[in-house]
């Protein structure tokens, strides 16, 4: 069965604080992408990587950055955490260029920052 | 404003009504549109996939793409309480790898 695994379901976090989130797929899939999820806001994407060591900015990627090492794993970095990135943050994946219809999303990480 | 508009409700309806979701939206080089369902405390799953204008029929769902109106429905028939979750409309210009603009999410609520 296909899976996303993000590792933390919640995290509280203090103003400044340089915060980790993880994202692993098990599908040998190329993409990895991560959003973020706001009320009244729907999805919006942040950063993406088509390979490993690849990296393009999404929409909103100011006071973020990714890395992805390894092809099955794909990091989201908040480098100084501000309380307006307290937010749903949602990591998915897919497979190839060309089936961008079939994104496989994590149940996503809940953060809170103080 | 917003490339793709979606109602967020939220939507109430009984059980076995008939459920019309709908987005709006503004890119004309959208060519790929999406819906997703999200169960509470869950990622979205993706439920419906078209391509271009016109129809597409699953089971209960089914999605319609009007491209001269800019405008994408999704119709639930026979509507039941595990329907009940928020569905988000998402569309793409094609050969982007997954770069979606997604709508605001509708929250439905079928109620037994």
């Amino acid at each position: 069965d296909v899976k996303v695994t993000q590792s933390s379901r919640y995290l509280v976090k203090r103003t400044g604080e340089k915060v980790f989130l993880e994202c692993v797929q098990d599908m040998d899939h190329e993409n990895m992408f991560w959003y973020r999820q706001d009320p009244g806001l729907g999805l919006r994407l942040i950063y993406f990587s088509y390979d490993v060591k690849m990296k393009e900015k999404g929409d909103i990627p100011e006071g973020y950055s990714v890395s992805r090492e390894k092809k099955e794993r794909f990091s989201l970095i908040l480098e100084s955490a501000s309380t307006n990135q307290t937010s749903m943050y949602l990591c998915a994946s897919s497979s190839g260029i060309t089936t961008n219809e079939k994104l496989f999303f994590g149940s996503g990480t809940q953060l809170s920052v103080l | 404003q917003k490339e793709v508009e979606q109602d967020p409700g939220p939507l109430s309806v009984p059980e076995g009504a008939i459920v019309s979701l709908n987005c709006t939206y503004s890119n004309s080089a959208f060519q790929y549109f999406m819906w997703y369902r999200q169960y509470s405390r869950k990622g979205p799953e993706l439920l419906m996939y078209t391509y271009s204008s016109g129809n597409k029929e699953d089971g209960r769902f089914t999605a319609q793409v009007d491209k001269s109106s800019k405008y994408i429905s999704l119709f639930i028939r026979d509507s039941q309480p595990s329907d009940s979750a928020t569905y988000l409309c998402a569309m793409s210009v094609g050969n982007q790898g997954g770069k979606l603009i997604f709508g605001q999410g509708t929250e439905l609520s079928v109620k037994p």
